[in-house]
């Protein structure tokens, strides 16, 4: 593993079926991003963590759900499937110990198609 | 809302010449200021960053910042073919207001280098 590796690379998903988007990263960093990139919305921000432990809402939480349970891990969960989630999700990563500064590294990305 | 605007483009330029990229941002405490870029069904990949006001040059590319115009820019000096992508502003969001707070995104700017 090199970054951060996100699974499956696409999917697709029957409405109302649950489903769990993977995201490793071997950097050590303590900050953890999840994101969806609509096209003609850019990237919203779903979820994110601070640090292992801990996680916050972004712009678009609504409908997903995520973990820390260590640093290495962040999956992102959604219950019961819609179409309208159907986007391509990225995960990022940083560390960010100073306010301001984060640089945010990209897994490749998961398309996942919700029919 | 915290918003990151950019001409969505196509922004077409010839082989060799200055590419100028434009983002406005609306949140004035913004600290942290990024441009990535985005070839089509690949991940962001950060190509500049910038914290100050002013210029900060990186080979071909040079980022400008001017927060009392909340206006962050993106020059790319002899344009190549390969520069043909999607450029990515991105400002730091303080989503949480720690350190590691994840960013917004602007929609992007799509720009054609013309052989």
């Amino acid at each position: 593993i090199a970054g951060i590796t996100q699974a499956p690379t696409s999917q697709i998903l029957a409405a109302g079926r649950r489903m769990t988007l993977r995201c490793t990263q071997d950097m050590r960093h303590n900050a953890m991003y999840w994101y969806r990139q609509d096209l003609g919305l850019g990237l919203r921000l779903i979820h994110y963590s601070n640090t292992a432990g801990t996680t916050g809402k972004g712009e678009v939480p609504d409908g997903y759900s995520v973990s820390r349970a260590n640093t290495d891990d962040f999956p992102l969960t959604l219950a019961s499937a819609v179409p309208s989630q159907t986007s391509v999700y990225f995960c990022a990563s940083s560390d960010s110990g100073v306010s301001g500064a984060n640089v945010l590294t990209f897994g490749a990305g998961s398309r996942l198609t919700v029919l | 809302q915290k918003e990151v605007e950019q001409n969505s483009g196509p922004l077409s330029v010839p082989e060799g010449a200055i590419a100028s990229l434009n983002c406005t941002y609306s949140d004035r405490v913004s600290q942290s200021f990024f441009w990535y870029r985005q070839y089509s069904g690949k991940s962001p990949e950060l190509i500049m960053s910038i914290y100050s006001n002013g210029d900060k040059e990186d080979g071909r590319f040079t980022a400008q910042l001017n927060k009392a115009s909340q206006y962050v820019s993106l020059l790319i000096r002899d344009s190549q073919p390969s520069d043909s992508a999607t450029y990515l502003c991105a400002v730091n969001s303080g989503v949480s207001g720690g350190g590691a707070d994840g960013l917004t995104f602007g929609k992007g700017t799509h720009l054609i280098i013309q052989p």
